[in-house]
């Protein structure tokens, strides 16, 4: 089936940092990427959608400029969480789909903790 | 607007005790519904894809089903090894992807 990766899967910082996740659609290629912030024992919480070559769309309630997404190719979506602080502490997943059936299929997760 | 509703929210099952979980829906055009599952601290795992109302799909244990309203995931004799949270999400005409809660099952030897 269909592989996404992310990558680093566990990444820790220091508070008032910047760090960048990425995710990867190993074997098609996506025009849509969605990312993600799943709380312990809680649901997948959208965070944005991107499309590639275009701006992504952000969720209410989620800050465009402290998370910064970026889909430059049909394979790589970025995340940049921007001047990180300890409550941005989280596991965030990417998913991509692979059309032309629509089916999504997500990364592995990255746990991000800022100290 | 836009809504998934899972249930339950937890079931413990015996080893061999079949069941199925519930997905309620609504969207604005569905363009999909996926049954994902997830373990602990790591992303969901595609478990399938439906598209329209009748239509079902079968993988090991499990069956996936699709009304105009919900989608049921029937597990048969599950095994420990089954016991996961079952994540249902559907993909809409707007493009926007919407989770369920989840259900956390949980089969006992």
């Amino acid at each position: 089936g269909a592989v996404v990766s992310q990558h680093p899967s566990r990444v820790i910082c220091k508070s008032g940092t910047s760090v960048k996740i990425e995710c990867r659609s190993l074997d098609f290629q996506a025009t849509t990427m969605f990312w993600y912030r799943q709380f312990p024992k809680k649901s997948l919480m959208l965070m944005a959608t991107s499309n590639e070559g275009s701006k992504a769309t952000y969720e209410q309630g989620v800050e465009k400029d402290k998370f910064l997404i970026n889909h430059a190719s049909l394979t790589l979506s970025t995340l940049t969480v921007t001047s990180a602080h300890p409550e941005d502490s989280s596991f965030y997943i990417c998913s991509a789909v692979a059309g032309p059936g629509n089916t999504i299929y997500f990364g592995e997760g990255s746990w991000l903790t800022v100290v | 607007e836009d809504q998934v509703t899972q249930s339950p929210e937890a079931l413990r099952l015996q080893e061999g005790e079949s069941s199925s979980l519930n997905c309620s829906y609504t969207v604005s055009g569905l363009r999909g519904l996926f049954w994902y599952r997830q373990d602990p601290g790591k992303g969901p795992e595609f478990l399938f894809t439906l598209y329209s109302a009748g239509e079902e799909k079968e993988k090991e244990r499990l069956k996936a089903t699709l009304t105009k309203k919900e989608s049921f995931l029937h597990i048969t004799a599950p095994k420990p090894e089954d016991s996961a949270t079952y994540l249902c999400a559907v993909y809409s005409s707007a493009s926007k992807i919407i989770f369920g809660s989840g259900t956390r099952l949980s089969i006992r030897p």
